[in-house]
């Protein structure tokens, strides 16, 4: 079955600074490819996905990058901000497995002030 | 206001006393679903339902139940509680199960068991 890695674990970025974390999956028809942000103490939201039929998405200061190849998807956040602090979840799901999402263990973002 | 409620938002119980964590949406969702989060594991599926009457196991069901008799409600129902069940509880719902659609979360339940 699939399975999501996620890394790193922890991320500490100097506020203003570019964060990137990273996400490989395993099941080469995967299809779907969401980000969640969970603030702490909060629940998981959307924040941008990507389907497997474009490369990149953006959306004002985050973009979502596919390689299909090499079975990976970035999240990008540039000019960084101590809102952007929180725990992010990648996650993937095909069309065919009732649409599951198969979730990545998620990343500490740390924006240091 | 659309929304995913639950209920109770926190609950200590004692081992072996049967509870149930209600989880209700008004967007009227076909797929609802409720994951468990526990500290370096992520979120992990216990139970999902793609319409009413129709449920199936996630990953880690053992433990737990859940039924969906109607479109709104998706409880979730622990008969024998443990203290490996001890954990943030998280139902979700989104839009129809036949695509890829945003997953609504609800605020969490944390419960304990001792």
């Amino acid at each position: 079955g699939e399975n999501v890695e996620q890394h790193p674990s922890t991320l500490s970025v100097q506020e203003g600074d570019s964060a990137v974390i990273k996400c490989t999956y395993s099941d080469s028809a995967s299809n779907y490819f969401p980000w969640y942000k969970q603030e702490l103490g909060k629940r998981p939201q959307l924040i941008i996905d990507i389907r497997s039929n474009v490369g990149e998405k953006k959306d004002q200061r985050i973009a979502v990058t596919l390689n299909k190849t090499a079975k990976h998807f970035s999240l990008h956040i540039t000019e960084t901000q101590p809102e952007d602090s929180a725990v992010y979840f990648c996650a993937a799901s095909r069309w065919d497995s009732n649409y599951q999402l198969i979730w990545g263990a998620g990343t500490k973002l740390i924006i240091k002030p | 206001e659309a929304q995913v409620t639950q209920n109770p938002r926190y609950l200590i119980t004692v081992t072996g006393k049967k509870l149930t964590v209600t989880c209700s949406q008004n967007m009227n969702h076909e797929y609802m679903s409720w994951y468990r989060q526990d500290p370096g594991l992520g979120l992990r599926q216990i139970y999902y339902s793609m319409n009413v009457e129709v449920t199936d196991k996630g990953d880690v069901p053992e433990g737990y139940k859940v039924s969906r008799k109607e479109k709104r409600n998706f409880p979730l129902i622990l008969e024998s509680p443990s203290p490996n069940q001890t954990s943030l509880y998280f139902c979700a719902s989104s839009l129809a199960s036949t695509s890829h659609y945003e997953q609504y979360f609800g605020p969490g339940t944390r419960l304990t068991v001792t």
